[in-house]
């Protein structure tokens, strides 16, 4: 299958700094990336989806302000976390899928769990 | 609104002992149904698509199948490595192009030697 990769896999920041979180397809390029968020016993939740070259699509919730997606390239989207704070805690994941397979498998990266403190 | 429901929230088996896990879903068309295993720590790992009632598929221990409301994945014979948690999700078809997955809340399942 392809692969996505994410990084870092861990980070710890300090309550009112800011985060990136890097999404890269490795193998095939990607116009649509998606993030999600995961807290502990639940489900995924679909924050985002981000379009190479336009603005990211959010879900209803989801502050866009404080969640800044960036697809400047067709390999790589970037989720920073503005202003962090403890509630912002979570596992963060992003996943794409192969252009021309919408309706296909997404592929997953590793996920970073983000710690603030 | 798309809902997918799992059930049971977790599942402990011992090595060998076959089960069924549950995945209840509603969604305005359906345009694919998605198992994932997650291991702890880690991103989903893809299993299996669906697209339409009356498929299956079948990988190793693993069998699932489709029904217009519901999936259930089958595991056979399962052994320890088989531990994880495993996730349902689904893709509705919303007039555009990619479209992200609604999840379910997951099966925890832990295999006892």
């Amino acid at each position: 299958g392809a692969v996505v990769s994410q990084h870092p896999s861990r980070v710890i920041c300090k309550s009112g700094t800011s985060v990136k979180i890097e999404c890269r397809s490795l193998d095939f390029q990607a116009t649509t990336m998606f993030w999600y968020r995961q807290f502990p016993k639940q489900s995924l939740m679909l924050m985002a989806t981000s379009n190479e070259g336009s603005k990211a699509t959010y879900e209803q919730g989801v502050e866009k302000d404080k969640f800044l997606i960036n697809h400047a390239s067709l390999t790589l989207s970037t989720l920073t976390v503005t202003s962090a704070h403890p509630e912002d805690s979570s596992f963060y994941i992003c996943s794409a899928r192969v252009p021309g397979r919408e309706n296909t498998e997404a592929f997953f990266g590793q996920g970073t769990r983000l710690t603030v403190v | 609104e798309d809902q997918v429901t799992q059930s049971p929230e977790a599942l402990r088996l011992q090595e060998g002992e076959s089960s069924s896990l549950n995945c209840s879903y509603t969604v305005s068309g359906l345009r694919g149904l998605f198992w994932y295993r997650q291991d702890p720590g880690k991103g989903p790992e893809f299993l299996f698509t669906l697209y339409s009632a009356g498929e299956e598929k079948e990988k190793e221990r693993l069998k699932a199948t489709l029904t217009k409301k519901e999936s259930f994945l089958h595991i056979t014979a399962p052994k320890p490595e088989d531990s994880a948690t495993y996730l349902c999700a689904v893709q509705a078809y919303s007039g555009g192009g990619a479209d992200g997955l609604t999840f379910g809340k997951g099966t925890h399942l832990i295999i006892q030697p």
